[in-house]
């Protein structure tokens, strides 16, 4: 059973610039959220989706943006990249919106910005 | 705001001197309590999920319980293979935030042989 996969493990960008990271849910889930990690932090909350739409957001500008796919893949797309965007960037699925649900993790995207 | 804050920051065990880790949080009505655990540039790796205060759970070396205002993650006799940050995680309060999870910075703990 494949457990969350994200592409690409690291990526380097320079400011201003654009990123997309991809994430596939594990097998049967349906929902999908993004975090971003900075060192020596715990994950901060980016947004989720479910159907095909943000069902919720948290505290980021709208440079974070996001989509998913008919088959609950998801991309989170940065535009106008600062130095503080470099995290680890995690996708987690679950199988439902259920509050109570379990997150799974991916082995998140490194993304540094020069 | 829902604050979740873990201690300590770090801790180091010699192998078999068994500890614990603590999570406060501070959101009312709690809705399940999440423990991870990440190794250094890794994904956290689900442990336990906990959902209302004198449960609690364990996993080989590891067992977690839950009070009204706090979790531990007591270890017992721990193994240099146990060496990782421990993330403890609750879902928001609020009907605009139940769903996202706040996590605590985390207890990096490391088991010396």
């Amino acid at each position: 059973d494949a457990g969350v996969t994200q592409s690409p493990t690291h990526l380097i960008k320079t400011r201003g610039q654009q990123v997309t990271l991809r994430c596939s849910p594990k097998s049967g889930h349906d929902t999908v959220s993004w975090y971003q990690q900075a060192l020596g932090q715990g994950p901060q909350f980016i947004f989720q989706y479910y159907e095909e739409e943000e069902r919720q957001r948290g505290n980021f500008p709208d440079r974070f943006s996001g989509h998913q796919f008919p088959n609950y893949s998801s991309e989170l797309n940065v535009n106008a990249l600062l130095l503080g965007d470099s995290a680890l960037y995690l996708c987690a699925s679950s199988p439902s919106l259920g509050v109570t649900d379990t997150q799974y993790f991916g082995p998140g995207t490194r993304l540094t910005v020069l | 705001e829902d604050q979740v804050t873990q201690s300590p920051e770090a801790l180091r065990l010699q192998e078999g001197e068994s500890s614990s880790l603590n999570c406060s949080y501070t959101v009312s009505g709690l809705r399940g309590l999440f423990w991870y655990r990440q190794d250094p540039g890794k994904g956290p790796e689900f442990l336990f999920t906990l959902y209302s205060a004198g449960e609690e759970k364990e996993k080989e070396r590891l067992k977690a319980t839950l009070t009204k205002k706090e979790s531990f993650l007591h270890i017992t006799a721990p193994k240099p293979e146990d060496s990782a940050t421990y993330l403890c995680a609750v879902p928001g309060r609020s009907s605009g935030s139940a769903r996202q999870l706040t996590f605590g910075s985390g207890t990096q703990l490391t088991v010396l042989p």
